[in-house]
């Protein structure tokens, strides 16, 4: 069954540069969500997108900008990159924020060095 | 605010043995509780939910019950194998939100 896609996964960055995470959801699936996951942290929502409209934000640093395209895939745009926002980054996706459990990809791990 | 507590912090269990995992939410409003196995360099993985109108959900080896009144969710893995190491992750989804607040993760080892 398809996946959760994210890409790259493994990105290194100097500080102050800029990244550009990049999720596919599952077909169908209409809602995507992003989550920052720090070393032995759980994950922290950052925002998510339903129907190409954010549909809830959380602790996402105003540096940061997300968007979800036409196809439902989402972008997380990440500027003015620090050391603390190395992270392993996770898109997850449902349908319909309604339906239960979301599905998470494989993760983006950013390093800013 | 929102709040989920999970403990223990880690679990170190013999292979045959159970596991329980136990987690309080701070929102009496939350609906929705799920359970994340999460392996080393991989994203979470759904293994179990439950929701608010149910007291207790098994599958298998891995159950969930909930107590509303106490706001307390526990996970349950009997006969543990050695494949069951992980990190786990209980959420709640708070009211008029989709997004879920995590745990903070219990690290289990099985011991084969």
């Amino acid at each position: 069954a398809a996946g959760v896609i994210q890409s790259p996964r493994h990105l290194i960055k100097e500080k102050r540069e800029t990244a550009t995470l990049k999720c596919y959801p599952i077909p169908r699936h209409d809602t995507v969500y992003w989550y920052q996951q720090g070393p032995g942290q759980d994950p922290q929502f950052l925002i998510s997108f339903y129907e190409k409209m954010q549909s809830d934000k959380g602790s996402i640093p105003d540096r940061f900008s997300a968007q979800q395209f036409s196809d439902y895939h989402s972008e997380l745009n990440m500027s003015s990159l620090e050391l603390g926002d190395s992270a392993l980054y996770f898109c997850a996706s449902s349908l319909t924020p309604k339906f239960g459990g979301y599905t998470f990809g494989s993760g983006t791990r950013l390093t800013v060095v | 605010g929102e709040n989920v507590e999970q403990h223990p912090s880690t679990l170190s269990v013999q292979e045959g043995d159970s596991a329980v995992i136990k987690c309080t939410y701070s929102d009496s409003a939350s609906n929705y509780f799920p359970w994340y196995k999460q392996e080393l360099g991989k994203g979470p993985q759904l293994i179990i939910d439950i929701r608010s109108n149910v007291g207790e959900k098994k599958d298998q080896r891995i159950a969930v019950t909930l107590n509303k009144t106490a706001k307390h969710f526990s996970l349950h893995i009997t006969e543990t194998q050695p494949e069951d190491s992980a990190v786990y992750f209980c959420a709640a989804r708070y009211s008029g939100t989709y997004k879920y607040i995590f745990g903070t993760g219990t690290r289990l080892k099985v011991l084969a």
